[in-house]
């Protein structure tokens, strides 16, 4: 059974940077086959995709925030990660990492969420 | 970039109704739709993908439907444990989410 765990800080001072983690167990990055990302739902609000990183390193991100986020991944740590830069109080969110197949776009397995708050 | 619309945006129902929830896309997106279950606190929980393909382990009464722009989501007989806000997503041009429909206890 693949499991996702985001791990970070839960508070960012404006202008900073947020830093989140992502550690996949019951499976494997490297095998390739399936894209790791990142979507975040501000409180009481919708989901939004932030970006998505494949084993080779290879990234897309979503448009509207392309200018601020870096997703990279260590595969000796089976782990993903997310940079967003500049952060304001409007990038105070639940953040989620989530796999989806490669061949489809759906995600099928989520991590729990961790909440960021962008204070200072 | 495609635009999901849910409707309704909420709805009161009780056990053992008959349940549809709408999502129209701002273009054709060819069934790469997938709908979620969401409880609160809890993250999105795949409940079927390609439009009407059901996610392993998911009760069959949650079925999908749909072509072109216009999807549904159907729960035949509402369940105690199916209140929750529900929300689709396509995958046909990057991804984006519809904005969610809360089903609530009438």
């Amino acid at each position: 059974q693949v499991q996702l765990q985001e791990s970070g800080p839960g508070l960012v001072k404006p202008s900073q940077t947020l830093s989140l983690t992502c550690t996949v167990s019951g499976g494997s990055i490297s095998s390739g086959g399936y894209y790791w990302s990142w979507i975040r739902q501000h409180p009481g609000k919708g989901l939004e995709w932030i970006g998505y990183i494949y084993y080779s390193g290879s990234t897309y991100y979503n448009p509207s925030l392309k200018s601020r986020v870096t997703i990279s991944v260590d595969t000796s740590k089976n782990q993903f990660s997310l940079k967003l830069s500049s952060v304001t109080a409007a990038d105070t969110a639940v953040y989620y990492c989530a796999r989806t197949p490669a061949v489809a776009g759906h995600f099928d397995y989520w991590g729990q969420g961790t909440l960021v708050t962008v204070s200072s | 970039d495609i635009q999901m619309t849910q409707s309704p945006s909420s709805l009161s129902a009780s056990v053992g109704d008959r349940v549809t929830i709408t999502c129209r896309a701002s273009q054709g997106i060819s069934n790469s739709l997938a709908w979620y279950q969401q409880k609160p606190g809890k993250a999105p929980k795949l409940l079927l993908y390609a439009a009407s393909r059901l996610e392993s382990g998911v009760p069959s009464r949650f079925s999908g439907s749909g072509s072109g722009t216009d999807y549904t989501l159907t729960i035949s007989s509402l369940q105690p444990e199916d209140f929750a806000t529900y929300y689709c997503q396509q995958y046909y041009s990057l991804w984006t989410f519809g904005q969610g429909t809360k089903v609530e206890i009438k």
